[in-house]
């Protein structure tokens, strides 16, 4: 069975781009999140989907946004990216409330 | 407000020997409680969980301890290898609520022979 996957594998941008980040969960999940991780830390919750709604939120600027679309798929995306941007954006998914998993991420780099 | 404290941050164990990794939680809602295995450019992956009606779980080399009074759990390594060298994240969540993992900053373990 496919897992978490997740595009682009990297990405490069100057300050005050926009980009767009996209998560296929495991088939027969419902609920996406996001969460961005900083080098030498552990990741941080931005956003939660789930039946194609928002359900959580986590602390981050309203530059931050994301969508589920119908086939339960998730873009999350960045506006006026900032060089403290720079991280590995995770997607997780999950059949019910507890375990989730991960995708290999994405790796944006913010010059 | 950290709410998952992570210790120790580095760890060094001898190929065979045990790995032992702690973490502390504030949040008495908590009810679920996982650990990730993260290698180098890679995703975390799912190793094993926990939840607090049960005070130990096992899952080939790797056990969980659970210690609800004290708020704390640890993961135990046994006869680690090489390829178990990666950070190791700790995390919790409130599945009746929802809510997301909370994880604490990571151990970097490796393993030499």
């Amino acid at each position: 069975d496919a897992g978490v996957t997740q595009s682009p594998t990297h990405l490069i941008k100057t300050r005050g781009q926009q980009v767009t980040l996209r998560c296929s969960p495991i088939s027969g999940h419902k609920s996406v999140s996001w969460y961005q991780q900083v080098l030498g830390q552990g990741p941080q919750f931005i956003f939660q989907y789930y039946e194609k709604e928002e359900r959580g939120r986590g602390n981050f600027p309203d530059r931050f946004s994301a969508r589920q679309f119908p086939n339960y798929s998730s873009e999350l995306n960045v506006n006026a990216l900032l060089l403290g941007d720079s991280a590995l954006y995770l997607c997780a998914s999950s059949f019910n409330w507890g375990a989730q998993y991960f995708g290999p991420g994405t790796r944006l780099t913010v010059l | 407000q950290q709410q998952v404290k992570q210790s120790p941050q580095s760890l060094i164990v001898q190929k065979g020997g045990i790995s032992i990794i702690n973490c502390a939680y504030e949040n008495t809602a908590f009810d679920y409680f996982p650990w990730y295995q993260q290698f180098p450019g890679k995703g975390p992956a799912l190793l094993i969980a926990i939840r607090p009606d049960v005070s130990e779980k096992k899952e080939g080399r790797f056990t969980i301890s659970f210690n609800k009074s004290a708020k704390q759990f640890s993961l135990h390594i046994m006869d680690s290898q090489p390829g178990d060298s990666a950070t190791y994240f700790c995390a919790a969540s409130m599945t009746s609520g929802n809510t997301p993992l909370v994880f604490g900053k990571g151990t970097r373990l490796s393993v030499i022979a």
